[in-house]
């Protein structure tokens, strides 16, 4: 079955700790995504990746770390430096040369107790 | 970089009724512009995309228009019905041949619409 896998589905962490937020793809996209969701700001683009070994900041790219080792995987940790990390984190992928439609995980929501 | 206006925040329609959602951007050269919608508790999904070639483009009961003059786009939904109920995004952004990527989407703040029955 084809599609994004986003894990964990929840997540809770204590101030000061770093958590890595896992984004997987078996669609054999070149381009990967990551976006923020809060209430009433739609989605803000926090980094994204359109070739192995090669990644871009977005538009709020503070406080967050991603890394692309393989074309499947593109993990997000959200370090500590990261003021207000409690959110939903949507990942995304497009194939290269496409049409522009991105295909979404079915997100990540991590709470700073 | 670009900038997506997007409104209503909130609509409300009666089942049957027409909905309208409208999108401004700032970048002149952006010449994609698709709409996602979201589901409550599910991923956003593209619904409708239009490119600046034309200037209207419908599947179904939607239909987006662009007005490429103005940088305004908006999003059309006829005869609606309780499962259009859902937060819908409009996004816009450059095509590779226009000094950009046609990866990096910027989105509107969304728009909850609701459809009662």
């Amino acid at each position: 079955d084809g599609g994004i896998t986003q894990s964990p589905k929840y997540l809770f962490r204590k101030e000061g700790q770093n958590v890595t937020l896992s984004c997987e793809q078996n669609l054999n996209h070149d381009a990967m995504y990551w976006y923020r969701q809060d209430p009433g700001q739609g989605l803000r683009l926090i980094y994204y990746s359109q070739i192995v070994n090669d990644f871009q900041k977005g538009d709020i790219a503070e406080g967050y770390s991603v890394s692309r080792e393989k074309k499947e995987s593109f993990p997000l940790t959200v370090t500590s430096a990261q003021k207000n990390p409690t959110a939903f984190y949507l990942c995304a992928s497009s194939p290269s040369g496409g049409t522009g439609e991105l295909f979404f995980g079915e997100g990540s929501r991590l709470t700073v107790l | 970089g670009e900038n997506v206006e997007q409104h209503p925040s909130t609509l409300s329609v009666q089942e049957g009724d027409s909905a309208v959602i409208k999108c401004t951007y700032s970048d002149s050269a952006s010449n994609y512009f698709p709409w996602y919608k979201q589901e409550l508790g599910k991923r956003p999904q593209l619904i409708i995309d239009i490119r600046s070639n034309v200037g209207e483009k419908k599947d179904q009961r939607i239909a987006v228009t662009l007005n490429k003059t103005a940088k305004h786009f908006s999003l059309h939904i006829t005869e609606t019905q309780p499962e259009d109920s859902a937060v819908y995004f409009c996004a816009a952004s450059r095509s590779r041949g226009s000094g950009g990527s046609n990866y990096k989407l910027t989105f509107g703040k969304g728009t909850l619409l609701t459809v009662n029955p």
